[in-house]
This record gives structure tokens, C-alpha cells and sequence, in this order.
């Protein structure tokens, strides 16, 4: 296992498209959290699981946005009807356990034209 | 709403020189963590605190917690052109993740 994959690491899509990314997870991690960032700037969180439960959604998460984990294991964010604002890095963690440092993967960087 | 204010948020030095970067909060983490981000790619984990006062060495970086685990520092010793980058604080406090706002780091040759 060589860390967090994220899937696909650009993307390119026009204004009212949908969009999933992928995430998969190192596996004996049960928790996995989701990420927005804008250049130079600092994550912002969006979503986590432990193991398949979504346990909390931040309020940046709007209704065109949605997050899965079907078994617990790897997870995709998609986003539909993209707007520019979308225009990002989503970046991807996982983790074994609160305190144990968190593994980010590559990201998925979202232009929308 | 949990807020860390890193600071500075911008700093160019010149190799040699030392340099602090600052994480401060009102609010307790449980844990608070560095991470160094190059462009393109995901932050990379530096290091994990978690004791009060706590104090961390990696190799020419010093790390410190402070005692009521409200903010942390973290100190480079002789900065090297590879030092370049964005560091980021984050701290944990139950399942809620906040990172600061970021430092982007240049070390100029």
C-alpha cells in the first residue's frame, strides 16, 4: 500500500457538467476525510467517514455536492451542475485514528470553464 | 467555529537564516500537527504534538506545543533553498479537523 490515490489527478470540465473524483483510502484506515483548497491557501474541510458513516458535513458542502463510502473503503466526491466558483484542489486524507497524522493524497485539481 | 491563525503568512529569507512560523488559537486541540505542501501535490505530514509543552526535533526543524495547547510553533534552523514551501498547522479536537491558513515559505539561494 503506497498511500492515498486520488483519481483523476486534473480535471477539466465545462460550467454545468457533474464531476466525480475518486479516493482510495490506505486500507487500514478508517477514517477518511474530504478537502477543498484555492491557491496559496489553506485545506477547507468538507466531509469525513468512519469507515462507510458520514459523519459530518461542513456547510461549504452544498446540496450539489455529495460524498460516498459504500463499503467502507474507498470514496468518491461528486460535485453536479459545476459552477466556477468549484474551481479547486480536492484534496483526500485518510487515517487510522484521531491523533495518528493524517495521509493526504496527490489531489484532484477541478478547473471549471 | 474552531479558528488557527498561522502567522506569518508570507516569508522570504535567504539560505542560512532562521526562521519561526506561529499557529494560535482560543480553542484547545487534543493534537496539533505540521504539514509541508509542495505546488501540485497533497500536504506530507511533518509532525505530530500532543503533550502540553511538548517539544519535537527533525533534524533542523523544532517543533513546540504550547502548555495549554492553544498555538504551536515551529522553528527552522539554517533554512535551505528545499525548505521551500507551504507549511500548514492543523489541529484536532474530537473529530473536527482545522487548518490554519498556511505559511508559504521561499528560501532564496
Amino acid at each position: 500500500d503506497t498511500g492515498v490515490s486520488q483519481d483523476p489527478r486534473h480535471k477539466i470540465t465545462k460550467r454545468g457538467q457533474n464531476v466525480t473524483f475518486r479516493c482510495d483510502p490506505i486500507s487500514e484506515h478508517n477514517r477518511l476525510y474530504w478537502y477543498r483548497q484555492t491557491l496559496g491557501q489553506g485545506p477547507e474541510f468538507l466531509t469525513y467517514f468512519q469507515n462507510e458513516a458520514q459523519l459530518e458535513k461542513s456547510r461549504l458542502l452544498s446540496d450539489r455536492f455529495s460524498a460516498e463510502r459504500p463499503k467502507g473503503s474507498f470514496s468518491t466526491l461528486e460535485i453536479q451542475r459545476t459552477e466556477q466558483g468549484d474551481s479547486a484542489m480536492y484534496l483526500c486524507a485518510s487515517s487510522f485514528a484521531i491523533n495518528y497524522g493524517y495521509t493526504f493524497g496527490s489531489g484532484t485539481r477541478l478547473t471549471v470553464v | 467555529t474552531q479558528l488557527l491563525e498561522q502567522s506569518p503568512q508570507f516569508l522570504s529569507i535567504q539560505e542560512g537564516e532562521n526562521l519561526t512560523v506561529y499557529c494560535n488559537s482560543s480553542s484547545v486541540f487534543s493534537s496539533l500537527q505540521w504539514y509541508r505542501q509542495e505546488p501540485g501535490e497533497g500536504p506530507v505530514l511533518l509532525v505530530t504534538v500532543v503533550t502540553g509543552g511538548e517539544v519535537k526535533k527533525l533534524k533542523r526543524l523544532t517543533f513546540q506545543f504550547g502548555d495549554a495547547r492553544k498555538d504551536s510553533s515551529l522553528h527552522i534552523t539554517a533554512a535551505q533553498p528545499g525548505d521551500t514551501g507551504l507549511y500548514l498547522c492543523l489541529g484536532t479536537s474530537g473529530s473536527r479537523l482545522t487548518f490554519g491558513e498556511g505559511t508559504q515559505l521561499t528560501v532564496n539561494p
